[in-house]
């Protein structure tokens, strides 16, 4: 399984910015840095991607390390909604595969 | 908007029975996987399916564990003989294509399977 690193929880104010960060040290060239979270009690869902670029969608986000071994996730304005557990995947043309994540608990 | 849909919601079965878990994956993708999550645990990749066989699948899918698209709407997962520890939510999810640069992954709500 390609193998991510992410913090196992992380804590914020609503209103506030998140990051939450990512190790894929050992991620390949072709492989792509997908996030997807999963609200309690619901199934994942996507939240964006990309490569070797910084992404931006209505949702949050990407921020990707020159070096590709490290991403972060960005919530600009946190709500109590995006309390969830973020997963940080790496993979290209095989199967998307889950770690334990990091989940987020935001505080009124 | 699209989405991915299973049923049922909960399925409670006594152990060694089988039970049949069905989705409805989202009408022009080609890609179907399940995976499951037991309560408090990450979610786990039990298969994929593409063009009716299956493409990969995991340590935990074993001769227990089969899945069929009978009807080219409807994607299954049945398990043979229920174990105490095949309890946990079972997601199905789908995707157009393969390319994980162009494709996101859509998944259900989930069913609840409790063996008792």
């Amino acid at each position: 399984d390609a193998k991510t690193t992410q913090p196992n929880s992380m804590e914020s104010n609503e209103e506030e910015p998140v990051h939450l960060p990512c190790n894929h040290s050992t991620i390949s060239g072709t492989d792509y840095i997908h996030w997807y979270r999963q609200l309690p009690s619901q199934g994942p869902e996507y939240v964006i991607h990309g490569l070797t670029s910084n992404v931006n969608n209505r949702m949050a986000s990407l921020a990707i390390a020159e070096d590709r071994k490290s991403s972060t996730l960005i919530l600009h304005r946190a709500t109590l909604r995006d309390a969830a557990v973020y997963y940080c995947i790496h993979y290209n043309n095989n199967d998307m595969r889950f770690g334990a994540g990091t989940r987020l608990t935001v505080k009124p | 908007e699209p989405e991915v849909t299973q049923t049922p919601s909960h399925q409670v079965t006594q152990m060694g029975q089988e039970v049949i878990l069905r989705c409805v994956p989202i009408s022009n993708h080609l890609y179907f996987y399940w995976y499951r999550q037991i309560l408090g645990q990450k979610v786990e990749f039990l298969v994929s399916f593409y063009n009716n066989e299956i493409s990969e699948k995991s340590e935990i899918f074993d001769d227990q564990f089969s899945v069929e698209r009978p009807d080219g709407s409807n994607f299954t997962l049945k398990i043979r003989s229920t174990k105490l520890e095949d309890s946990a939510m079972y997601f199905c999810a789908s995707r157009k294509g393969r390319a994980s640069e162009l494709n996101e992954q859509f998944f259900g709500p989930g069913t609840r399977l409790t063996v008792l």
